[in-house]
């Protein structure tokens, strides 16, 4: 079975300030791994997604994230965060294998402030 | 990109009546679909998964006589919360699997209120 472990709940920055919200899975077979983000009252997005070749994805909205396998884990980072980048943040993974559903992390909750 | 939508996208219903939510791939065809339920800040939890001409299987500890899923076609699932009470208020997100690359896409959630 596969787990997600987002190590921060709550993560408070300034605007124009970097930040990293971290994830860490744990799986016993090859899998894929993505971020979403969540605003309020609305449905999920995909930011980026790990599914093979180079361990740095880059998505959309200027995240990046890096895959490390031997940390089993895929932080997603931001060199410059907007106030408009205040939602809910997850990581999910999911077996790399047809027809299984995703398995996310309890969520991290990015606030940026002025 | 693919597209997936859900019906209604709030709902207030009384105790004890059911509520059928849809989950609809617009483009695509979608032989699996994955039904999701989110409690106020939180994640989200796998509730079923749904493949297309044959009987959902329930993650454990949901009811699946109490959520009945549908999965008449390739374009079409279908949540029925039957005998709704307050504690089955939640967000419901469904997921639909594109056949042709295996992507996985999510629908905008369905906000369920029982009263």
């Amino acid at each position: 079975a596969q787990s997600v472990t987002q190590l921060d709940s709550q993560v408070p920055v300034f605007e124009e300030a970097p930040v990293e919200l971290r994830c860490n899975y744990s799986s016993s077979v090859s899998v894929y791994l993505f971020w979403y983000v969540q605003y309020p009252n609305q449905g999920l997005q995909l930011l980026l997604k790990y599914l093979s070749g180079s361990t740095l994805v880059k998505g959309i909205n200027g995240f990046e994230a890096e895959f490390n396998k031997s940390q089993t884990s895929f932080h997603l980072r931001k060199p410059s965060v907007h106030i408009s980048d205040t939602a809910e943040y997850f990581c999910a993974v999911t077996p790399n294998q047809a027809g299984t559903a995703l398995i996310f992390g309890k969520g991290t909750t990015l606030s940026v402030s002025s | 990109g693919a597209v997936v939508s859900q019906h209604p996208s709030w709902v207030i219903c009384k105790s004890g009546t059911s509520v059928k939510i849809e989950c609809r791939s617009l483009d695509f065809q979608a032989t699996t679909m994955f039904w999701y339920r989110q409690f106020p800040k939180q994640s989200l939890m796998l509730m079923a998964t749904s493949n297309e001409g044959s009987k959902a299987t329930y993650e454990q500890g949901v009811e699946k006589d109490k959520f009945l899923i549908n999965h008449a076609s390739l374009t079409l699932s279908t949540l029925t919360v039957t005998s709704a009470h307050p504690e089955d208020s939640s967000f419901y997100i469904c997921s639909a699997r594109d056949r042709r690359n295996d992507e996985q896409f999510f629908g905008p959630g369905t906000r369920l209120t029982v009263l």
